[in-house]
């Protein structure tokens, strides 16, 4: 079975700044993805960025990026240069190849303060 | 990127009636469609996998007989609350996994609010 885990239910940051977002995860399956979403107050889930459990090296996508430390099985999103729209809920999530499901973590709200 | 919409966005029911919930993915195929559900400052929960042709495949205690899914073509998947109750109420949301692209492609819908008086 997969367990996501969230540790931190919320998380301040200063504009400008950049933040992490911590990510750990469990699982037994050889291959699986590490996905994080962001949910604003509207509920869409937009999509962030992508890890696979194969992929060596880290994924970034414009000022996010995963910072995959498979020995230790965590994830962590790093928001560079933070933007007050950044405020919201992010969730890491992961799927596996036995059904591409995703599995959510608890998530963590941000809060990008002036 | 590609688009999913979901219909109606929010819906307001009595105790007893039954609410459909339309998930359709717009400019690609899906072949699988995911349902989640989310209540309130809570993470999404799977409730079943739809697959395009058979049968939903329902997580362990999601009431099948409930949550009715039909997945009859490629671009839309139906899911029908039955006889919903107040704790029904809650924020439903689907997924669609492109069957062009990477397996790992996922596109969610806005979500459905439901609210179950």
């Amino acid at each position: 079975a997969q367990k996501i885990t969230q540790t931190q239910p919320g998380m301040f940051v200063q504009e400008k700044e950049a933040v992490t977002l911590d990510c750990t995860y469990d699982t037994s399956d050889p291959s699986y993805g590490l996905f994080w979403y962001k949910q604003p107050s509207s509920g869409e889930m937009i999509f962030l960025i992508y890890q696979g459990s194969y992929d060596q090296q880290n994924a970034t996508e414009g000022r996010y990026s995963l910072n995959f430390q498979k020995a230790r099985k965590s994830a962590n999103l790093v928001i560079s240069a933070s933007q007050l729209g950044d405020s919201a809920m992010y969730f890491c999530a992961m799927s596996s190849n036995s059904g591409y499901a995703l599995n959510f973590g608890k998530g963590t709200s941000l809060l990008v303060t002036p | 990127g590609a688009v999913v919409s979901q219909h109606p966005s929010w819906v307001i029911c009595k105790s007893g009636t039954s609410v459909k919930i339309e998930c359709r993915s717009l400019d690609f195929q899906a072949t699988t469609m995911f349902w989640y559900r989310q209540f309130p400052k809570q993470s999404l929960m799977l409730m079943a996998t739809s697959n395009e042709g058979s049968k939903a495949t329902y997580e362990q205690g999601v009431e099948k007989d409930k949550f009715l899914i039909n997945h009859a073509s490629l671009t839309l998947s139906t899911l029908t609350v039955t006889s919903a109750h107040p704790e029904d109420s809650s924020f439903y949301i689907c997924s669609a996994r492109d069957v062009v692209q990477s397996a790992d492609t996922q596109y969610f819908g806005p979500g459905t609010r439901l609210t179950v008086l």
